[in-house]
């Protein structure tokens, strides 16, 4: 179980356009989605924090009118990609989150497989 | 062989050797930390994690060491396979928070 999806795999865009990213968990209800960037050979970094029905926690740096977070229901995020520019090519990964069933944590995470955007 | 460093570290090992992988962390009240394998194009995969009232925790051929002292965690994969190669992270989180904070990253290589 807690497998989480990602659609699409990858995307290519012209400049300027939108691109709208999902993320759903394909078995479970998730308490939290999460959205990361993560460039060639670098780490992953925390864009947002959605919860579903209220408005995403972005983390600074990260510009909310350009990454539009929409969280419909407990299976679904998106990340829409806003007028997006050859800047904004990189590996866009979610991660869902739902309360733990034991050990450590309160809360498990569980990834996506990743969304390559490239924007020419 | 050992890998130090907060850029994208690599490191190159024989099959059948063992690999530590290190991990500084930045934040004092991290009580929860996890190490991820992330392979080409994919998602990150949970290996294996401990909390800071746990110096040592081994998993099947892979052990965690934390050293809460030193802000410091290592990653130790045994009788390294090809299958092994990929991209390691070490994650950090505080009980209760619904957040992770990933590391730089180390490169695996395994070589047949």
């Amino acid at each position: 179980g807690a497998v989480v999806s990602q659609h699409p795999s990858r995307v290519i865009c012209k400049s300027g356009t939108s691109v709208k990213i999902e993320c759903r968990s394909l078995d479970f209800q998730a308490t939290t989605m999460f959205w990361y960037r993560q460039f060639p050979k670098k780490s992953l970094m925390l864009m947002a924090t959605s919860n579903e029905g209220s408005k995403a926690t972005y983390e600074q740096g990260v510009e909310k009118d350009k990454f539009l977070i929409n969280h419909a229901s407990l299976t679904l995020s998106t990340l829409t990609v806003t007028s997006a520019h050859p800047e904004d090519s990189s590996f866009y990964i979610c991660s869902a989150s739902r309360p733990a069933s034991g050990g450590f944590l309160t809360y498990e995470q569980y990834f996506g497989p990743g969304t390559r955007l490239t924007v020419t | 062989g050992e890998s130090v460093g907060l850029h994208l570290p690599t490191l190159s090992v024989q099959e059948g050797d063992n690999s530590i992988i290190n991990c500084a962390y930045s934040n004092s009240a991290s009580d929860y930390f996890i190490w991820y394998k992330q392979e080409s194009g994919k998602g990150p995969q949970f290996i294996i994690d401990i909390r800071s009232n746990m110096d040592k925790r081994q998993g099947q051929r892979v052990t965690v060491l934390l050293n809460k002292t030193v802000k410091h965690l290592s990653l130790q994969i045994a009788a390294t396979q090809p299958g092994d190669s990929a991209v390691y992270f070490c994650a950090e989180t505080e009980t209760g928070a619904n957040n992770l904070f990933f590391g730089t990253g180390t490169r695996l290589t395994v070589i047949p």
